[in-house]
């Protein structure tokens, strides 16, 4: 069975500042993973995700994650982060290959950006 | 146009009731979702239909019915409304699922937002 581990479950920061929200999974198996995120009162939408190759993930609104086999982390990164940053941050896991195509979500971080 | 669009947006109601929560989208995918948000912002799938076939039952309790007229379509029916059913529901959409993975980006609904008093 597949877990995922959002280390912060918020993580306050300055605008323009950087940021990095921790995601460490745990699957038997190779995983694909995923970084969505959830805008006040609306759905979730994606921001990027790792499926192969290199290991540096770059996503919208400025984002990247690394893959980090040994470390089994996805951490996402943002150099300068803005007021409309804010929001929920869900890192989501699931199975390569085979016939498991459940995503395991994490249990979110509140990214809050002051001025 | 609304990608994934759900109905109600709020549900207010007794325990004991009997509700729905409708589902559509027009994105032209084959698979669609529901997932259970509680008040911790803890997100589970519920259920998964491919091409109006169930493919992901969680351990959900059988008073949660998923139905799928048509690939567009994913209702949510829950009977006998316990306090713990209040969450917000979330309907959301993607491509098949397949092995690559290529596809697996998932469209979300606003989110139904339940609750049982």
């Amino acid at each position: 069975a597949q877990s995922v581990t959002q280390l912060d479950s918020q993580v306050p920061v300055f605008e323009e500042a950087p940021v990095e929200l921790r995601c460490n999974y745990s699957s038997s198996v190779s995983v694909y993973l995923f970084w969505y995120v959830q805008y006040p009162n609306q759905g979730l939408q994606l921001l990027l995700k790792y499926l192969s190759g290199s290991t540096l993930v770059k996503g919208i609104n400025g984002f990247e994650a690394e893959f980090n086999k040994s470390q089994t982390s996805f951490h996402l990164r943002k150099p300068s982060v803005h007021i409309s940053d804010t929001a929920e941050y869900f890192c989501a896991v699931r199975d390569s290959g085979g016939s498991n195509y459940k995503l395991t979500f994490g249990k979110g971080t509140l990214l809050t950006v002051n001025p | 146009d609304t990608a994934v669009s759900q109905t109600p947006k709020y549900l207010v109601t007794q325990m004991g009731n009997d509700k729905s929560i409708k589902c559509e989208q027009n994105l032209g995918h084959d698979t669609m979702y529901w997932y259970k948000q509680d008040s911790k912002k803890f997100l589970k799938i519920m259920f998964s239909y491919n091409n109006k076939e169930l493919i992901i039952n969680e351990t959900v309790p059988n008073r949660f019915s998923p139905k799928s007229p048509d690939k567009a379509h994913l209702n949510l029916h829950i009977n006998s409304l316990e306090l713990g059913d209040s969450a917000v529901y979330f309907c959301a959409s993607s491509q098949a699922p397949t092995a690559s993975g290529l596809f697996d980006e998932q469209f979300f609904g606003p989110g139904t937002r339940l609750t049982v008093l």
